[in-house]
């Protein structure tokens, strides 16, 4: 059965760190393309930060830009996003999702989120 | 940067069909997607590539896409299809995925 399960959310001062961590089961991060997706609280959702299944393309979006790194540990078979320079804006749930099949495909697994507050 | 334009609310009543825009510039040549999401929950992919259903989705559930419009079909709708809805595409332009700014389905 795929299962994702993010951890590692909190609450951090702004322009404080914090590590996210996305555990996959039921498939291998090597063989699916990965997205990290936020959704501010009472708002819409939004597109943080792809990996390919070959690790080798990353792309993020501007708002993020700088300051987010996704990565992974395929023998852990687990995603991760380090986030520095926090803001307020960054608050809101984040969830890692994995592609159907390739880049341009839906999200169809989807983990239950880990919380983010950034504030002092 | 590439913009998908939701109406903020959907009503219907139970039985009818219920029908959600998603509006960018030439969508209709870019693959869509759509969520369902309920309050408190991960978002649920219903409809990908334009109009095919992931196993487990209901017929009621189609999907179409031409021009700078594309469209999301509920078919006799029910009480628990009341949910927030979300379009969403990879822009190529600018190497993002995008999504839509979300209907909000009422069942009346």
């Amino acid at each position: 059965e795929v299962q994702l399960v993010e951890s590692g959310g909190g609450l951090v001062q702004p322009g404080g760190s914090l590590r996210l961590s996305c555990a996959a089961a039921g498939f291998s991060l090597s063989d699916y393309e990965m997205n990290w997706v936020r959704q501010a609280p009472g708002k819409g959702l939004e597109w943080v930060s792809y990996m390919s299944s070959t690790g080798d393309t990353i792309y993020y979006a501007n708002s993020v830009k700088g300051r987010f790194t996704i990565s992974r540990d395929i023998p852990k078979n687990s995603l991760y996003l380090e986030m520095k320079s926090l803001r307020a804006e960054d608050t809101g749930v984040y969830f890692c999702a994995r592609l159907l099949y390739n880049w341009n495909s839906g999200l169809d697994y989807w983990g239950q989120g880990t919380l983010v507050t950034v504030s002092s | 940067s590439y913009v998908l334009t939701q109406p903020p609310s959907v009503s219907v009543a139970p039985g009818k069909t219920a029908r959600i825009t998603c509006g960018g510039y030439n969508i209709g040549y870019k693959r869509v997607h759509w969520y369902q999401q309920m309050p408190g929950q991960a978002p649920i992919l219903v409809v990908y590539d334009d109009s095919d259903r992931p196993s487990g989705i209901p017929e009621r559930f189609s999907g179409s896409s031409s021009g700078n419009t594309a469209t999301l079909t509920i078919s006799r709708v029910e009480a628990g299809d009341e949910a927030d809805y979300y379009c969403q595409v990879w822009d190529s332009g600018s190497e993002h995925y995008v999504f839509g700014t979300g209907t909000k389905v009422s069942v009346l």
